[in-house]
């Protein structure tokens, strides 16, 4: 049984458009949401995190929303760029488990010049 | 970038081989993991690690056994390599609870 569930699995988004990845979980003890970015041959890099007691958080270009009562969240690339081409996995965990993580299956983002 | 070192690389075996992957850390780290990726799979967990000779299982742990006898190393290994173990694996570290975790660059091994 998936912990976290992600989508889309792949996204083609223009120069300057933006990128939205959306992911749900089931389990209400999750209390760290965080996202990571993972270019090919290297380890997944954290972007930016959320706990549940905000409802957005915003670095730079990348905010990530989330809504508690509907257990999602989700990734918003503003003025997405060629280089931000790469996986993005979401991933969530619970305080008392040893911080385990349980990580989204991915999703392969590629921004058109 | 976090302090972490995956050695081998990359590795090439034979099945039936046992085969040993090493992970070193830097930060003093008390959490350390290891993870499979294999495609449409996103991140799996294999083992564990909360101590000096504290381990435990993930959630795909068949085949795999790790041991923790430096605070800044951690081993897995595969007492007997199949194919369904060609994979890419990450280590990671974490400080503490509700912390990140800092992934090494990755070991990719395949398993003839």
């Amino acid at each position: 049984q998936q912990q976290v569930k992600q989508s889309p699995q792949s996204l083609i988004v223009q120069k300057g458009g933006i990128s939205i990845i959306n992911c749900a979980y089931e389990n209400t003890a999750f209390d760290y949401f965080p996202w990571y970015q993972q270019f090919p041959g290297k380890g997944p890099a954290l972007l930016i995190a959320i706990r549940p007691d905000v409802s957005e958080k915003k670095e730079g270009r990348f905010t990530i929303s989330f809504n508690k009562s509907a257990k999602q969240f989700s990734l918003h690339i503003m003025d997405s760029q060629p280089g931000d081409s790469a996986t993005y996995f979401c991933a969530a965990t619970a305080g008392y488990n040893f911080n385990k993580f349980y990580f989204g299956s991915g999703t392969k983002l590629n921004v058109k010049p | 970038d976090a302090g972490i070192t995956q050695s081998p690389r990359h590795k090439v075996t034979e099945t039936g081989t046992p085969v040993t992957l090493r992970c070193h850390q830097t930060e003093n780290h008390r959490y350390m993991y290891w993870y499979r990726q294999d495609p449409g799979h996103g991140l799996r967990l294999i083992h564990y690690s909360y101590g000096v000779k504290d381990t435990d299982k993930g959630e795909v742990s068949d085949g795999y056994s790790v041991s923790r006898s430096k605070t800044e190393d951690f081993l897995l290994t595969l007492e007997s390599a199949t194919s369904s173990q060609t994979s890419v694996y990450f280590c990671a570290i974490s400080r503490d609870s509700n912390q990140p975790q800092h992934f090494g660059d990755g070991t990719r091994l395949s398993i003839l």
